[in-house]
């Protein structure tokens, strides 16, 4: 049981390039999240979605976009990456509100 | 508006001693409280949940934490540290209809022999 998977686990992108944080989860869990950690700051949620095909702004959504066309897979989009977004970028899944998240092992990106 | 905060950015502890972690939170109603771990370059792994009922939760590693709904704490304690458990802490936070939680910035713990 793989639980959840991102990749990569780490990135290195300049300025105004873009990319996709890959999140699969085999757990067939209804909620998923993207959330970026920075130092000092804890987690700040930047998108989650409650199921396939619906997706919902988190506390720092500014910059991203997300899509959910199945229950497995929930990629992060950043479309003209800029320094503000070298962050350490962690997806979870869970099965319910009140359940447990489970997250994966983090993706590392650095935007110079 | 929903916040989370933990007051101690860094503790030190030796190993055998007594820990405390402190989590206040501000919320709106009857709260989900959760406490995290996170070891370095490792996602976050659920130590333990309190929902309602007992306010006094057991978690694993030889947690567990105490809901004071009069303080709006819930910091987490073990009676003895082990050298394993330097890592990072984090408070989180959920409500009834929200979808979401909200951390804490978190509590870094070092070990010292």
């Amino acid at each position: 049981n793989a639980g959840v998977t991102q990749t990569p686990k780490f990135r290195i992108l300049k300025i105004g390039q873009s990319m996709t944080l890959q999140c699969a989860q085999d757990m067939n869990h209804n909620y998923m999240y993207w959330y970026r950690q920075d130092p000092g700051m804890g987690l700040k949620l930047i998108y989650y979605s409650v199921g396939a095909g619906i997706t919902d702004k988190g506390e720092v959504p500014n910059g991203y976009n997300v899509s959910r066309s199945t229950t497995e897979d929930f990629p992060l989009r950043l479309e003209l990456a800029a320094p503000s977004q070298t962050s350490v970028y962690f997806c979870a899944s869970r099965t319910g509100l009140v359940e447990k998240l489970f997250f994966g092992s983090g993706t590392q990106l650095s935007v110079l | 508006a929903q916040s989370v905060t933990q007051p101690d950015i860094h503790i030190t502890v030796s190993e055998g001693a007594s820990l405390e972690l402190r989590c206040n939170y501000s919320y709106g109603a009857t709260p989900y409280l959760f406490w995290y771990v996170q070891s370095p370059g490792q996602g976050l792994q659920l130590l333990l949940k309190y929902f309602s009922g007992d306010t006094l939760v057991q978690g694993i590693k030889g947690f567990e934490a105490e809901f004071k709904r009069s303080q709006s704490s819930f910091n987490l304690r073990k009676p003895s540290v082990h050298w394993s458990d330097a890592a990072e802490y984090f408070c989180a936070v959920g409500q009834t209809g929200a979808n979401n939680l909200f951390f804490g910035t978190g509590t870094r713990l070092t070990v010292i022999p």
